[in-house]
């Protein structure tokens, strides 16, 4: 059972435009969610992240927003750039000591084409 | 720094056979995990610490183990291994109550013949 769910498995978007990246969690407990971005043959590295407490978060060009009565989040990247291009998997955990015990979702492979 | 460190990069085993899989970090990070990742699963978690001689088992713990003995180090150890553990394996470390942040190693691609 996937409690934390990325539907598209990859995205397209013009440079310069915006990339709009999708998350739908399963789990009411979760209350702490996490974007990380991974380039090929590296690990993934943290971008962003957004608590419950908050319906929006923003870091330069990369704004989250949480919609909890849909159990949904998503990761705005304004302007697109080609180095923006990697997997993006969003994660949830249950309070502090949840951040222990993340659930990632299966990812989404973004591409910027110039 | 040097962050996580994992080792080895690649590695190929016959089923049956036992291998360790390196990681260390230099952050003095009480928190250390290990993932592995799938395709189409996204990354699951394995084991973790949260210092040293304490572990607990993740998500899918089944036919691994590990131990903790110092902070800087967290091996996981595959005794008898299988096809099914044929994956990317990436170590983490995270500094307990100053943020959510884990920070990866560069992973392992582990194949099982």
């Amino acid at each position: 059972d996937q409690q934390v769910k990325q539907n598209s498995p990859s995205l397209s978007v013009q440079e310069g435009r915006i990339s709009i990246l999708n998350c739908d969690y399963t789990n009411s407990m979760f209350d702490y969610f996490l974007w990380y971005k991974k380039y090929p043959a590296e690990g993934p590295t943290f971008l962003i992240s957004i608590s419950s407490i908050k319906d929006k978060n923003e870091d330069g060009r990369f704004t989250v927003f949480l919609n909890k009565s849909a159990k949904h989040l998503s990761l705005h990247i304004v302007p697109s750039q080609p180095g923006d291009s990697a997997v993006y998997f969003c994660a949830a955990s249950e309070g502090i000591q949840g951040a222990q015990k993340l659930v990632f979702g299966q990812g989404t492979r973004l591409t910027i084409n110039p | 720094n040097a962050g996580v460190t994992q080792t080895p990069k690649f590695q190929v085993l016959k089923t049956g056979q036992s291998m360790t899989l390196q990681c260390a970090q230099d952050m003095n990070h009480e928190y250390m995990s290990w993932y592995r990742q799938d395709p189409g699963m996204g990354l699951r978690l394995i084991h973790y610490s949260v210092g040293a001689g304490i572990t607990d088992q993740g998500e899918v713990p089944n036919g691994y183990n590990v131990s903790r003995s110092t902070t800087e180090d967290f091996p996981l150890r595959l005794l008898s291994a299988a096809p099914s553990q044929t994956s990317v394996y990436f170590c983490a470390s995270m500094l307990l109550a100053s943020s959510y942040e884990q920070y990866f190693g560069p992973g392992t691609r582990l194949t099982v013949t």
